[in-house]
């Protein structure tokens, strides 16, 4: 069965501070992973979108890994912002399939 | 101009009613899909249409039916509204890896 894990589940840091996210997944045949970011109230918006043959890629402070052999992929903030505040979804689709499988989520919350 | 647009934003119904919520998209996209977001956050595929036919249909309950006019629209009709329905529905345009959300609509179901 096709699963995607985060963690953690919920993490509160001070503005300016560095922290990193987690996604553990079983999908496979493994096609593509992609982070979200969703406001509150909002639809996610896409960060980042990684392939099996990309390692790490970057969007502005935002830096994603991917780990192919062991599964799994890192989304690392960098000098974080108060609008860093949101949920960020870890998103993997199998090869072939039309259904992507969610992640529950990790509920960032940056205070001043 | 919003990509992916959803009405209403908002919501709220008695249990037993019928309502419909509308989607648009102005990208072009030959895909769309309807989500449901729990309380928990949870994102859950609902379906998928491209080119106006249903791909995908998650085990859904048939009080819910979507439809599809034209490429542009995906629209979302549930029947018999019951509690449990209560969440927020987003739509997605998708173009290959990349998908596009609307704002969501928030349902209360009373």
């Amino acid at each position: 069965k096709n699963q995607v894990e985060q963690s953690p589940q919920s993490l509160i840091i001070l503005e300016g501070k560095n922290c990193t996210l987690q996604c553990n997944y079983t999908v496979s045949p493994f096609s593509n992973l992609r982070w979200y970011k969703q406001d509150t109230g909002r639809g996610p918006v896409s960060l980042t979108i990684m392939t099996f043959s990309e390692n790490t890629k970057s969007n502005g402070r935002y830096t994603a890994t991917l780990d192919a052999d062991t599964k799994q992929s890192s989304l690392h903030i960098t000098a974080s912002q108060l609008s860093d505040s949101a949920s960020y979804i870890c998103v993997v689709s199998a090869g072939g399939s039309y259904i992507p499988t969610f992640g529950r989520g990790t509920s960032l919350i940056v205070h001043p | 101009d919003t990509a992916v647009s959803q009405t209403p934003k908002y919501l709220v119904t008695q249990m037993g009613n019928d309502k419909s919520i509308k989607c648009e998209q102005n990208l072009g996209h030959d895909t769309m899909y309807w989500y449901k977001q729990d309380s928990k956050k949870f994102l859950k595929i609902m379906f998928s249409y491209n080119n106006k036919e249903l791909i995908i249909n998650e085990t859904v309950p048939n009080r819910f039916s979507p439809k599809s006019p034209d490429k542009a629209h995906l629209n979302l009709h549930i029947n018999s509204l019951e509690l449990g329905d209560s969440a927020v529905y987003f739509c997605a345009s998708v173009r290959g890896r990349e998908q596009f959300f609307g704002p969501g609509t928030r349902l209360t179901v009373l």
